[in-house]
């Protein structure tokens, strides 16, 4: 079956704080797998993917197929990552599969 | 261009009664995804559309549910004789083509309260 889960409702972190959000895939084959966000009365739309391996607004995620996973990672939190946090996997059939996201949380 | 648009953005209906969304994609993209997205979960996965075809609906998708793209352009979806747990953020999706590395572009949703 194909499934991404988000283990985490929300995570509440001060600014400065390190960050991770987990992510866990299953899928048979080479998985291609994004991260989405969705801030504050703002559509969705896609923040990274693991292929090109770059590092947007600080963020970063690493593809760790033998733990099945595709954490999301920043050294350090801003006030304005706030915001709805989704894993995606891109399926065999053409469409996105969503985990059930993650509510970042960065306090003053 | 604006990017996806979508109508209407917010929709109350009474149980029973037909509705109808629309979805103008990104004017070059061939294809065109719906999603729903229900209170705490992720966007699941409807139809989706490259042209006119449709290329695969979700089990989600009830008969009392339609959708059309009849010119490879916007997309409607209909919801017949809605239920309750049809209540949920309707989103629509384009890309400029099916792969992987071809990103799905998504609009502001419709938010359906069926009462």
């Amino acid at each position: 079956a194909q499934r991404v889960t988000q283990p985490e409702k929300l995570l509440s972190v001060f600014k400065g704080a390190p960050v991770e959000l987990k992510c866990n895939y299953s899928y048979s084959g080479s998985p291609e797998l994004f991260w989405y966000v969705q801030y504050s009365r703002q559509r969705l739309q896609l923040l990274l993917r693991h292929i090109s391996r770059e590092s947007i607004k600080g963020f970063t995620a690493d593809l760790n197929k033998g733990e099945t996973s595709f954490h999301l990672k920043k050294p350090f939190a801003q006030e304005e990552d706030s915001a709805m946090y989704y894993c995606a996997l891109f399926s065999n059939t053409g469409k996105l599969i969503f985990g059930q996201g993650t509510t970042l949380q960065v306090k003053p | 261009d604006t990017g996806v648009s979508q109508d209407p953005r917010h929709k109350i209906t009474k149980r029973g009664q037909n509705v109808t969304f629309r979805c103008d994609p990104i004017s070059e993209h061939n294809r065109l995804y719906w999603y729903r997205q229900t209170l705490g979960q992720g966007p699941e996965f409807l139809t989706y559309f490259q042209n006119e075809a449709q290329l695969e609906k979700s089990r989600l998708l009830s008969d009392r549910f339609s959708a059309e793209r009849p010119k490879g352009s916007f997309s409607t979806l209909e919801i017949q004789r809605t239920e309750q747990g049809d209540s949920a953020m309707y989103l629509c999706a384009s890309s400029y083509g099916g792969g992987w590395s071809y990103e799905q572009y998504f609009g502001p949703g419709t938010r359906l309260t069926v009462t």
